[in-house]
This record gives C-alpha cells, structure tokens and sequence, in this order.
C-alpha cells in the first residue's frame, strides 16, 4: 500500500482565491510528523509547513495551513490568496515513527495558478 | 552558509560505469540523507546518515553504497551503473529527526 496518496495529479486556480491540495497517508505508528513541500519548474524542493502526529492545532505558515484529520488520515494543505509564484509541484510526505529515519513522499500535485 | 551543495549538477554515464555524487552541508546538521527523484514522481530514500560513521538503508537502497566519515560530507557511490539510475538525486540534512529538511539543488544523472 502506498504510504502517501496524492489523488490530484493536476490542479488550478484563479489569482487571489484559495486553493486545497489532498493528501493522505497511511501508517500503523501513533508517532509520525507530515510535511509538504514545493517544487518549481528550477527544481529545488522548499519546505512549506510540518505538522507533527500529536499537534492539537492545526499548523500554519503564512498564507499556508495544514488541515490535519487524524481518524480520517488526511493532511491537506491550504494556500490562501494564491499567487503566481505558487505555481508549482506541491509534494506530501511523511516521517514514520517515534524512532524511524524513514520519509514516505507523495508523487506530488502540480499547481498552476490562473492570473 | 552555503547550506547543502552538491555537484556534479549534471552527469552523463555509460552502463557499468561508477561514480560518487558529493554533498557537503554546513550547518552542522546531523541528519543527512539521499533521494532520487525519478520523471514525474516523488522522492525515494536511498541512504541516510544519523551522524558521522552511522548509515543505514532508506526504501531504493540496491545499486548504491554511501560513506558518512564527517559531519558536513555524505557521498554517495554508485556502482556498476545501469539505466534504472537514471533519475535527479537530492541530498538533504536537517538539524533534528523530526523537523524539516533542507534540500541541496540536485544531481541530473543520464545512464545511457
């Protein structure tokens, strides 16, 4: 089974409006922290946002939010009032375990944002 | 800071040819790790290392042997290279386990 899902192979959005790309994961461990990180066309990855399995709050970094639904295994990420320079490959990853070193990624959603 | 530099940038290999792929990062990050990237996937995990003489097998490690003698370097060897190599690999560190990784600018490889 795949550890991280991205169903949204593509997506788009209007400048200024907001937009949410899907992840999901699947893991046995209560520990784990979840990750998303952006890719442009440069290909560089720049990390966005993390949230960590026992996080109350949801996490968010400017106009980045993490919408984490723990029963549902769900770690969408929110960009608000998207901008050009969000068009990109959008990747969902995660860290398993308390002890473990291993990171799971998503094949990723490519965001392209309309002006 | 520099943060983590790799070279080469790009690289071109005969089949059965080897070749190291350098990292260097100076944040004096313990955690350092080896992806590769192949065309419109996500990142595997080949090797990473917890701190200088520690590395252990990510999910790809087959066809690739890494070294860890410092802290700031984490080379990765491929042997005997064949055409599934063919891939952009990243080389990452972070600070603690649990927290972000910062990514180095990648490695385009050509198996040919």
């Amino acid at each position: 089974a795949q550890k991280i899902t991205q169903t949204q192979p593509g997506m788009f959005v209007q400048e200024k409006e907001a937009v949410t790309l899907d992840c999901t994961y699947d893991t046995s461990d209560q520990s784990y922290g979840l990750f998303w990180y952006k890719q442009p066309s440069s290909g560089e990855m720049i990390f966005l946002i993390y949230q960590g399995s026992y996080d109350e709050q949801n996490a968010t970094e400017g106009r980045y939010s993490l919408n984490f639904q723990k029963a549902r295994k769900s770690a969408n990420l929110v960009i608000s009032a998207s901008q050009l320079g969000d068009s990109a490959m959008y990747f969902c990853a995660m860290r398993e375990g308390d002890t473990g070193n291993q990171f799971y990624f998503g094949t990723g959603t490519s965001l392209t944002v309309i002006p | 800071n520099a943060g983590v530099t790799q070279t080469p940038k790009f690289r071109i290999l005969k089949i059965g040819q080897s070749m190291t792929l350098q990292c260097t990062q100076d944040m004096n990050h313990n955690y350092m790790y080896w992806y590769r990237q192949d065309p419109g996937m996500g990142l595997k995990l080949i090797y990473y290392s917890v701190g200088a003489g520690i590395t252990d097998k990510g999910e790809v490690p087959n066809g690739y042997n890494v070294s860890r003698s410092t802290t700031e370097d984490f080379p990765l060897r491929l042997e005997l290279a064949a055409p599934s190599q063919t891939s952009v690999y990243f080389c990452a560190s972070s600070y603690v386990r649990v927290y972000e990784q910062y990514f180095g600018p990648g490695t385009r490889l050509t198996v040919t």
